[in-house]
């Protein structure tokens, strides 16, 4: 069964503090990992791909094929990173529905 | 605006009764999905199309929903007798699929938030 978890609903660091959203993973095969951010009022955007091993906002997220795992990550929090967070994953071929997480509210504290 | 749009925005209807919805994607896209997003979860999938074909529907998608894209273009939602537990988020997405090609962004719209009363 594909499957993703975020054990945290809601997570909350000061600003310039180092941050870390956690994302688990079952799948059988070769998934396509994901991280969607959305900011206050606006919709729901692509932040990284593990494929594409970017840093966006200064963001990372690096798949652990052995942990099944995929957070993400910044040194340095900013104020304006607070949003909702969702790992998701879609198969490398055919259909590529994306199966999200139930997403992690991450607040920054001035 | 160049994005997925979706409409209505918002849609309260009484129990019982029928609803609607409209994707329109990003033009160049030839594949459409729609998810449905409930407070607290994230978005799960109902079903999508490559051009005007359908290709998946999930199980979560009783037969009182049906989802069209006539001419590969835009689609259309209906849910028919609507239930409460039908009240959610409903959001549509598109993304441009060739053969061989591992990237899949998918572009979301805005949503279309119902209320069933």
């Amino acid at each position: 069964a594909q499957r993703v978890t975020q054990p945290e609903k809601l997570l909350s660091v000061f600003k310039g503090a180092p941050v870390e959203l956690k994302c688990n993973y079952s799948y059988s095969g070769s998934p396509e990992l994901f991280w969607y951010v959305q900011y206050s009022r606006q919709r729901l955007q692509l932040l990284l791909r593990h494929i594409s091993r970017e840093s966006i906002k200064g963001f990372t997220a690096d798949l652990n094929k052995g942990e099944t795992s995929f957070h993400l990550k910044k040194p340095f929090a900013q104020e304006e990173d607070s949003a909702m967070y969702y790992c998701a994953l879609s198969g490398l071929q055919g259909a590529q529905k994306l199966v999200f997480g139930q997403g992690t509210r991450l607040t920054i504290n001035p | 605006d160049t994005g997925v749009s979706q409409d209505p925005r918002h849609k309260i209807t009484k129990r019982g009764q029928n609803v609607t919805f409209r994707c329109d994607p990003i033009s160049e896209h030839n594949r459409l999905y729609w998810y449905r997003q409930t407070l607290g979860q994230g978005p799960e999938f109902l079903t999508y199309f490559q051009n005007e074909a359908q290709l998946e529907k999930s199980r979560l998608l009783s037969d009182r929903f049906s989802a069209e894209r006539p001419k590969g273009s835009f689609s259309t939602l209906e849910i028919q007798r609507t239930e409460q537990g039908d009240s959610a988020m409903y959001l549509c997405a598109s993304s441009f699929f060739r053969t061989r090609r591992i990237e899949n962004e998918q572009f979301f719209g805005p949503g279309t938030r119902l209320t069933v009363l």
